[in-house]
């Protein structure tokens, strides 16, 4: 079965440092890999997805990740955080085509101060 | 632009109360979803449906069914609800094909507070 581990509920950050956000996957076949952000009060949006293409993903508002197969990881980094990237971040994984649902990490909330 | 919409931000109820949570997508998904999300645990998905009519199990199923009459429709019900049930509710849904990748979007949420 499926699973992702999110290491740490809580990372704080000042503004201007690098934010990194570890997830580890568990996947008896190669896996798509997606990275959701939640703002306070509203639903999910995604920033990124790996699908099987290239291993260094870019998503949206400057944050990328990268897949690691040797090391069943997809973490996501930024390299300089801004205020307005404080949010909820959550890890998930689906077995590929086909399958269609995915399975969710419990969340990291990101904190940034000035 | 993708728009899924629950009919509700925040709804409080009684113990005991039927309660129905709706869910409406524009954008002729066939996968619809139900999720809570609970503090420390993530998104647990409830309930999820790949076609009208039709309707799988999630993870945590107890205690809520679902309705798909219409193809943008979802609903989850609560056919008496426990104050266990306090949570954040969440609706998805995707393209049924392999060119999606499995892309869920998602609604605001609708947070129940049973009483």
């Amino acid at each position: 079965a499926q699973s992702v581990t999110q290491l740490g509920s809580h990372v704080s950050v000042s503004e201007g440092a690098l934010v990194l956000l570890r997830c580890n996957y568990s996947s008896s076949v190669p896996p798509y890999l997606f990275w959701y952000v939640q703002y306070p009060n509203q639903g999910l949006q995604l920033l990124l997805k790996y699908t099987s293409a290239a291993t260094l993903v870019k998503g949206i508002n400057g944050f990328e990740a990268e897949f690691k197969k040797s090391e069943t990881s997809f973490h996501l980094t930024k390299p300089s955080a801004h205020m307005s990237d404080a949010a909820e971040y959550f890890c998930a994984v689906s077995e590929g085509q086909g399958f269609q649902k995915l399975v969710f990490g419990t969340g990291t909330r990101l904190l940034v101060s000035p | 632009d993708v728009k899924v919409t629950q009919s509700s931000r925040y709804l409080v109820k009684r113990t005991g109360e039927k309660v129905f949570l709706e869910c409406v997508q524009d954008m002729d998904h066939e996968n619809m979803f139900w999720y809570r999300q609970d503090p420390g645990l993530g998104l647990r998905l409830i309930y999820f449906s790949y076609d009208v009519k039709m309707k799988e199990k999630g993870d945590i199923p107890e205690g809520y069914s679902v309705s798909r009459e219409k193809k943008e429709r979802f609903s989850l019900i609560l056919e008496s609800a426990s104050t266990n049930q306090t949570s954040m509710y969440l609706c998805a849904s995707s393209r049924l094909d392999t060119v999606a990748k499995n892309i869920q979007y998602f609604g605001a949420g609708t947070r129940l507070s049973v009483l």
